[in-house]
């Protein structure tokens, strides 16, 4: 079965420190690589995706992923967290003509 | 541009009743996805629609939930009679692009459903 893997329930950063949000896959091909993050009463948001190229990919508000392929992981980073990232970080796959594939979240808090 | 819209926010019902979700996708979007979130769980695909057909309803639980698109605008998702296992969030999302490629798509706040 199709599946993706958010290790962490729960991250806890401090301001100003890197953050790391890790997602792992397991489907079949090459899937395209997608992260959302939900903040409280809003619907998810789209921050980045990886489709082909540089496994280094730059998304919205400062944060990056890193697609790893031998790994098949796509952990979600950004060099200094501020308070106001703090959200519920979603990472999806999506097999090549099929649909999403849902992790199951995690919330990270950015603590001042 | 208006985004993706649910309505209610959030539903409380007893066991056995009937509610009704609504979705109203970006204008414009023919692809419009219902999801749901089970508490803590990941968000699970229910079902798809190109305009006013269902694409794929390979993620839709059971007999008691019933998807509908007339006229390819809003969606309406209905659950009859309700049990508890269906409290969870449910999500919207609409895209214009191809399904099944890299474009991404578009959620809703999502509805809240308490079955109680």
């Amino acid at each position: 079965a199709q599946s993706v893997a958010q290790p962490e329930d729960q991250v806890n950063v401090a301001e100003g420190n890197p953050l790391t949000v890790k997602c792992t896959y397991s489907v079949s091909g090459n899937p395209y690589l997608f992260w959302y993050v939900q903040y409280p009463n809003r619907g998810l948001q789209f921050l980045l995706k990886y489709i082909t190229g540089d496994n280094l990919v730059k998304g919205s508000y400062g944060f990056e992923a890193e697609f790893n392929k031998s790994q098949t992981s796509f952990h979600l980073k950004k060099p200094s967290a501020l308070v106001s990232d703090s959200a519920l970080y979603f990472c999806a796959v999506r097999p090549r003509g099929q649909n999403f594939v849902f992790g199951p979240g995690t919330r990270l808090s950015v603590l001042p | 541009e208006a985004g993706v819209t649910q309505f209610p926010s959030h539903s409380v019902i007893e066991k056995g009743q009937t509610v009704t979700l609504r979705c109203d996708p970006i204008s414009g979007h023919d692809n419009l996805y219902w999801y749901r979130r089970v508490m803590g769980k990941e968000i699970k695909f229910l079902l798809h629609f190109v305009k006013e057909s269902k694409q794929d309803e390979s993620g839709m639980p059971n007999n008691r939930f019933l998807a509908e698109r007339t006229g390819g605008t809003y969606s309406t998702l209905k659950v009859q009679p309700a049990e508890l296992e269906d409290s969870g969030v449910y999500f919207c999302a609409s895209s214009q692009v191809k399904a099944g490629g890299a474009g991404e798509q578009y959620f809703g706040p999502g509805t809240r459903l308490t079955v109680t």
